[in-house]
């Protein structure tokens, strides 16, 4: 069974940038009917699409942090990333990585989800 | 951008209660493509619905999802005490993908 794990620093300065990593294991990462995708959520808020990513490598960003973020996949690690640069306090939260399926253009939700992990921006 | 809206903001029901919780969309959401998810305290949200009426694998089919166009239903026949939880509806029809801003459904 596809299990995902987030990991990177729990602290990360303002202005600086966030570098999380999402470790796929039981599976492989590069698969033609799985997109990646990153997920964030702010302490008692709702969730905030930041972006995916195909296997082809094509990505798709959330216009309010598209001059910021940068999701890439490493396959020989079978490890998604995430970068946001230029982070304030705003971009504290649980961020989340997560697989969808899609066959052609029937797309089937995000299946499989990793247990999140809690970055605060602070100095 | 498509704004999606959940109401009720919180529901109070009973178990074996049944559950309806409402999703509407500020645009048409293209292709259905309207997911619905659980999220318990501390936990990752879970898929319960895709393609606004189709049960992901796993799911009991107490839960149920309807709609289409800019208005969405998910409904759980009968509460059982592990349904107690936040629930999000979410559009994948058009870039950027977006999420309503939950609806409790808590214990009365």
């Amino acid at each position: 069974q596809v299990q995902l794990q987030e990991s990177g620093p729990g602290l990360v300065k303002p202005s600086q940038t966030l570098s999380l990593t999402c470790t796929v294991s039981g599976g492989s990462i590069y698969s033609g009917s799985y997109y990646w995708s990153w997920i964030r959520q702010p302490a008692g808020k709702g969730l905030e699409w930041i972006g995916r990513i195909y296997f082809g490598g094509s990505t798709n960003y959330n216009p309010s942090l598209q001059s910021r973020v940068t999701i890439s996949v490493d396959t020989s690690k079978n490890q998604l990333s995430l970068k946001l640069s230029s982070v304030t306090a705003a971009d504290t939260a649980v961020y989340y990585c997560a697989r969808g399926d899609y066959i052609g253009t029937d797309y089937y939700g995000m299946v499989v989800w990793g247990q999140g992990t809690t970055v605060t921006v602070s100095s | 951008e498509i704004v999606l809206t959940q109401s009720p903001g919180t529901l109070s029901l009973s178990p074996g209660e049944r559950a309806t919780l409402s999703c509407r969309a500020s645009q048409s959401v293209s292709s259905s493509y309207l997911a619905w998810y659980q999220q318990k305290p501390g936990q990752a949200p879970r898929l319960l619905i895709y393609g606004a009426s189709n049960r992901a694998t796993g799911i009991p089919d107490r839960f149920s999802g309807s709609g289409s166009g800019t208005d969405f239903i998910l409904t759980i026949s009968r509460l059982e005490p592990e349904d107690f939880a936040v629930f999000y509806c979410q559009q994948y029809g058009s870039s950027p993908w977006t999420f309503g801003q939950g609806t409790k459904v808590e214990i009365k």
